[in-house]
């Protein structure tokens, strides 16, 4: 089973600092990797797939980047409304499943 | 694509959750479809995904326990979770994936208890 570590465990910034949140995988996932957003009483919502790409709807201050085990989800300047807590996904053919990071929160300082 | 889970809110130790996600104001077909659950104050886990095709893959810790399924010409797919715990208890959502690791819509989530 793939493992992802997602660092660091809570980030304290102000708006409008920039934020790099870290996801470490076990072993290679290609660009199978997924980034989620999630406030209180939310469903987590899609924000970045295949490493890079941005879900319909989300603001470029959102990006990703990485491949193969290092991975990067960085907002660029915090808006109030992006602290929440933010979870990697990773999706292997092989044995076929998908991992959840544990999740990395960014909030107020 | 809407979705919404249904099923009872509390079930005793060891006996078997069962809840079904019914999609709608969409196709069912060429998707897999997922449940994943959320521990009160906890993080994501994902259980497992079942393809329109009726292929299943599991979370390796909760294999032993789980069985999805779907039917498609009702548009829904299901949950079984056997010989229940405390620790089962947790905010259950269904989730299509629209591409690889691309969960696009999810259901509002339904908070399954655990206790006698």
């Amino acid at each position: 089973e793939i493992v992802l570590t997602q660092s660091p465990a809570t980030l304290s910034l102000s708006p409008g600092e920039r934020a790099s949140l870290s996801c470490r995988a076990s072993q290679s996932v290609g660009s199978y990797l997924a980034w989620y957003q999630q406030k209180p009483g939310q469903v987590p919502r899609l924000l970045i797939y295949n490493a890079s790409n941005p879900a319909p709807g989300i603001p470029a201050r959102f990006s990703g980047s990485g491949s193969g085990t290092d991975f990067t989800l960085t907002i660029s300047s915090l808006e109030p409304e992006d602290f929440a807590v933010y979870y990697c996904l990773q999706r292997s053919r092989w044995p076929p499943g998908l991992t959840f990071g544990g999740g990395s929160k960014v909030e107020i300082k | 694509v809407q979705l919404q889970e249904s099923g009872p809110g509390l079930v005793k130790p060891s006996e078997t959750l069962s809840l079904t996600c019914t999609v709608s104001a969409g196709s069912i077909g060429s998707y897999y479809w997922s449940w994943i659950r959320q521990p009160p104050g906890k993080g994501l886990e994902w259980i497992g995904y079942v393809h329109s095709s009726g292929s299943t893959s599991y979370s390796p810790s909760l294999k032993s326990r789980v069985t999805i399924s779907i039917d498609t010409s009702k548009k829904h797919f299901s949950l079984r979770l056997r010989s229940v715990t405390a620790a089962d208890t947790a905010l259950y959502y269904c989730a299509r994936e629209g591409g690889p690791g691309a969960f696009d819509d999810w259901g509002q989530g339904t908070l399954v208890t655990v206790s006698s």
